[in-house]
């Protein structure tokens, strides 16, 4: 296994249109996160995922904006009536979580992210 | 609710110097801390974490950190680097209660000849 992949790497689209990236996370890994990063700025939490279930969404996911994975596997982030300010990197990772049930003592291996640029 | 702040946003540093990449944080609970590196156009890999334990904590490329309860800091050390050390450098802090990673506005290590 390469790690966790992304596509398209980029993506440029007029504002108004839909796009939709993909994330394939590490196969064993059943956490899955999307970030989005704009320019100057750490990665923001948008949504994540064990297995197939979306256990939370940020504020910053309007409702233009749906995640999912059916199968607990990949996952796609869609985005609809693109706006210039949706205008970022957005970041893909994955992990498996630890005794606890929780995320983080087990590291979150990140993609290589989708730059999209509205224009 | 929980915050990092990366005061610098650019740290220019010759190579072979010393470096300290400064971190604060903001929480009323128990955190854990991360410090990730992200070069261009590639995603985040993690340099090191603190959990629990030593409050020095080394990591990967030479990297250490260590975590200050009574200052909220978790600065970022080198004693040497190197031209390739040039990228992003992200701090970040997770809680219980959130169960997900707060990151800082990063700051970017320039190393020059």
């Amino acid at each position: 296994d390469t790690g966790v992949s992304q596509d398209p790497r980029h993506k440029i689209t007029k504002r108004g249109q839909n796009v939709t990236f993909r994330c394939d996370p590490i196969s064993e890994h059943n956490r899955l996160y999307w970030y989005r990063q704009t320019l100057g700025q750490g990665p923001e939490f948008l949504t994540y995922f064990q297995n197939e279930a979306q256990l939370e969404k940020s504020r910053l996911l309007s409702d233009r904006f749906s995640a999912e994975r059916p199968k607990g596997s990949f996952s796609t982030l869609e985005i609809q009536r693109t706006e210039q300010g949706d205008s970022a990197m957005y970041l893909c990772a994955s992990s498996t979580p630890d005794g606890r049930g929780q995320g983080i003592r087990n590291e979150q291996f990140f993609g290589p992210g989708t730059r999209l640029t509205v224009l | 609710a929980q915050s990092v702040t990366q005061l610098d946003s650019q740290v220019p540093v010759f190579e072979e110097a010393p470096v300290e990449l400064r971190c604060n944080y903001s929480s009323s609970v128990s955190v854990y801390l991360f410090w990730y590196v992200q070069y261009p156009n590639q995603g985040l890999q993690l340099l090191l974490k603190y959990l629990s334990g030593s409050t020095l904590v080394k990591g990967i490329n030479g990297f250490e950190a260590e975590f200050n309860k009574s200052q909220t800091s978790f600065h970022l050390r080198k004693p040497s680097v190197h031209i390739s050390d040039t990228a992003e450098y992200f701090c970040a802090v997770w809680t219980l209660d959130t169960d997900k990673l707060i990151f800082g506005t990063g700051t970017r290590l320039q190393v020059f000849p």
